[in-house]
């Protein structure tokens, strides 16, 4: 079975410091991992993904994720906060045949002034 | 290129009543997908389409159904509504089905049970 943690519901950083958030997974095979953003009343929309290739993923927005199979994490950051990634953010596993998609249950990333 | 669209926006309906969204996925796009974003539940998975057929569910009653038309379009409908089925219903499509494709998600549909 496969499945994701976000271990943090909310996080909070001032503009021009750095972001990391936590996801930790799980699953029985090789994972396929995303991480969504969801702007208020907007749409999710893909930041990167890892499927098996370079363990560090660039993302779109100066975001990146690194896939450490040891820590079974994906943990997202970005060097230094904007005001416009204040949002939530989900992370993604998919299933091995990519049917199903399984969400964590978001962070939400408030930027400070 | 166009992104995926859904309708309605908004959708406001009282408790027995039967609620049908819907869903166009982007252009040569042949899956899709739909989620329901209740409060506190986070996002789950209900329905996957596929070239037309469902190739796979979540774990929601049977009142949740749905179907693709031959143009890729989708539908999901919800018979009886409940007070509990007060979500984002987001639709999503893909290439395929590959495991590299990735899922784009369309801004959803609001659906309000009173």
């Amino acid at each position: 079975a496969q499945s994701v943690t976000q271990l943090d519901s909310h996080v909070s950083v001032s503009e021009g410091t750095p972001v990391l958030l936590r996801c930790n997974y799980s699953s029985s095979y090789s994972p396929s991992l995303f991480w969504y953003v969801q702007h208020p009343n907007k749409g999710l929309q893909l930041l990167l993904k890892y499927t098996s290739a370079a363990t560090l993923v660039k993302g779109i927005n100066g975001f990146e994720a690194e896939f450490k199979k040891s820590e079974t994490s994906f943990h997202l950051t970005k060097p230094s906060a904007h005001m416009s990634d204040a949002a939530e953010y989900f992370c993604v596993v998919a299933s091995y045949n990519f049917n199903k998609f399984y969400f964590g249950s978001g962070t939400k990333l408030n930027v400070k002034p | 290129e166009a992104g995926v669209t859904q309708s309605p926006t908004h959708l406001i309906k009282t408790r027995g009543q039967q609620a049908t969204l819907r869903c166009s996925p982007i252009s040569g796009h042949t899956s899709v997908y739909w989620y329901q974003q209740a409060l506190g539940l986070g996002l789950q998975f209900l329905l996957w389409y596929d070239e037309g057929e469902e190739r796979n569910r979540g774990n929601f009653p049977p009142r949740f159904s749905g179907r693709q038309f031959p143009n890729y379009s989708s539908e999901l409908n919800v018979n009886a509504l409940e007070l509990e089925d007060s979500a984002l219903y987001l639709c999503a499509s893909s290439r395929s089905s590959g495991r590299t494709d990735t899922q784009y998600f369309g801004p959803g549909t609001r659906l309000t049970v009173l």
